[in-house]
């Protein structure tokens, strides 16, 4: 199993343009979440899934958009990229998204937006 | 507010040495508190979860500790390794919610 993998690894971007964060996961989990990391913060939770077709705000939805065709991908989307959006994002899974549950989290991409 | 606060933020210890974290949180209604390490440029990976009723749990070095009644809970690190070198992260969940209340973390040094 690869687990949780997500591209790219690395993305510059200028303020306005557009652009999908790719999440996929190998593992069969129906739960499926995008957090975002910023210096000094803790994680933050932009949007989740609980199934496909299924999505649901986290604590910072603004700015981000996100669907669910397949129980295995999970894409991020900034229509217009804000500096404000400069971070490192994680996409996470588990089974059920049961309060119990590992997540388990993917590398990571880091987002520069100038 | 859900909250989750970590200390200390930083610390560097010499290898073989032990440490212990600390997290208070205020998350409301309680469901479990959970360790993650975090290597430099990875995500996440959970060490232990707790809930109300453990007191204790250990996954090999690590050790944590969880008072429901003060709301502390604390990760202790025995005979540190430099890979025990990342950050530390407390995950707070709240019954009936998906979205987690997660500390800053503590970055954690071991020199050789």
């Amino acid at each position: 199993n690869a687990g949780v993998t997500q591209t790219p690894k690395f993305q510059v971007l200028k303020t306005g343009q557009s652009m999908t964060l790719q999440c996929a996961q190998d593992m069969n989990h129906e739960y499926m979440s995008w957090y975002r990391q910023d210096p000094g913060m803790g994680l933050r939770l932009i949007h989740y899934s609980v199934g496909a077709g299924i999505t649901d705000q986290g604590e910072v939805p603004n700015g981000y958009n996100v669907s669910r065709s397949t129980t295995e991908d999970f894409p991020l989307r900034l229509l217009s990229a804000a500096p404000s959006q400069t971070s490192v994002y994680f996409c996470a899974s588990s089974l059920t998204g049961g309060l119990s549950e590992t997540q388990y989290f993917g590398p990571g991409t880091r987002l520069l937006v100038l | 507010k859900n909250q989750v606060e970590q200390s200390p933020q930083s610390l560097i210890i010499l290898e073989g040495k032990n440490c212990t974290l600390q997290c208070n949180y205020t998350v409301s209604p309680f469901s479990n508190l959970r360790w993650y390490k975090q290597d430099t440029g990875r995500g996440p990976v959970s060490l232990t979860i707790m809930t109300f009723s453990e007191n204790t749990k250990s996954n090999g070095r690590y050790t944590a500790t969880l008072d429901a009644d003060t709301k502390q809970s604390s990760l202790h690190i025995t005979a540190s390794q430099l890979s025990d070198s990342a950050s530390y992260i407390c995950v707070v969940s709240a019954g009936g919610s998906y979205i987690p209340t997660f500390g800053r973390g503590t970055s954690l040094i071991v020199h050789p």
